[in-house]
């Protein structure tokens, strides 16, 4: 268990709609990641929150909009769907950058 | 601009033959970090190895190592004596000026009994 809680495990939705997934970082880890994974994508880099301002952003889609709250735990807002979202959805965190990453178990998420 | 490249898509083994995963990194900066991931059939990703720029010492854990040579910008991992479970999706990482972390495209191993 890396101490990384991720919700919910699943979701299944329409074309058009909104979904937040949800990260519960390890306790005392300042940083926040989401990280999209693809079967055609591989893992890619999304944006990275270190204790509550953004501090890194990748291919993040317009329609996707993430934030850190006060008490660390950070919600990944995706707007819009298209089929293309389907993917597996990672937050990872850790104690300060450059270290290494503890994963939570991943949002399947898929648009029908 | 920072980028893993790891060119080994899939490799297919049978159980107890030597494997090794090929990472090459990208970066201009000279302070950065490299990483290995193992992500098995259950879906976590699982650390393996941290190293920063400035250690290039080898380094041996069980029937894993790795590789690390700046000169050619890789970062090399070699499990020995590979085993059933070792199957799993492998992820070389680059990390950068303490911001976000890259992933490469991942290598498939397959070990078959």
């Amino acid at each position: 268990d890396s101490g990384v809680t991720q919700t919910p495990k699943h979701l299944i939705t329409a074309t058009g709609q909104r979904v937040t997934l949800r990260c519960s970082p390890r306790s005392g880890d300042l940083s926040v990641y989401w990280y999209q994974q693809s079967l055609d994508q591989g893992l890619q880099f999304l944006i990275q929150y270190y204790n509550g301002e953004e501090r890194a952003k990748g291919n993040i889609l317009e329609r996707f909009s993430a934030q850190q709250f006060p008490d660390l735990h950070s919600e990944l807002n995706l707007s819009s769907l298209e089929l293309g979202d389907s993917a597996l959805y990672f937050c990872a965190s850790s104690p300060q950058t450059g270290t290494k990453l503890f994963f939570g178990s991943g949002t399947q998420l898929s648009v029908l | 601009a920072q980028k893993v490249t790891q060119a080994q898509t899939e490799i297919s083994v049978v159980e107890k033959e030597d494997v090794t995963l090929d990472c090459v990194y990208e970066t201009r900066d000279t302070t950065y970090y490299l990483f290995w991931y193992k992500q098995p059939p259950s879906g976590e990703l699982v650390f393996l190895i941290r190293r920063n720029s400035f250690d290039e010492q080898n380094e041996i854990s069980g029937r894993y190592s790795w590789n690390f040579q700046k000169s050619t910008s890789s970062f090399n991992f070699t499990i020995t004596a590979s085993q059933v479970v070792d199957s799993a999706v492998y992820f070389c990482a680059l990390s950068v000026g303490g911001f976000k972390t890259i992933f490469g495209a991942g290598t498939r191993l397959f070990v078959k009994a």
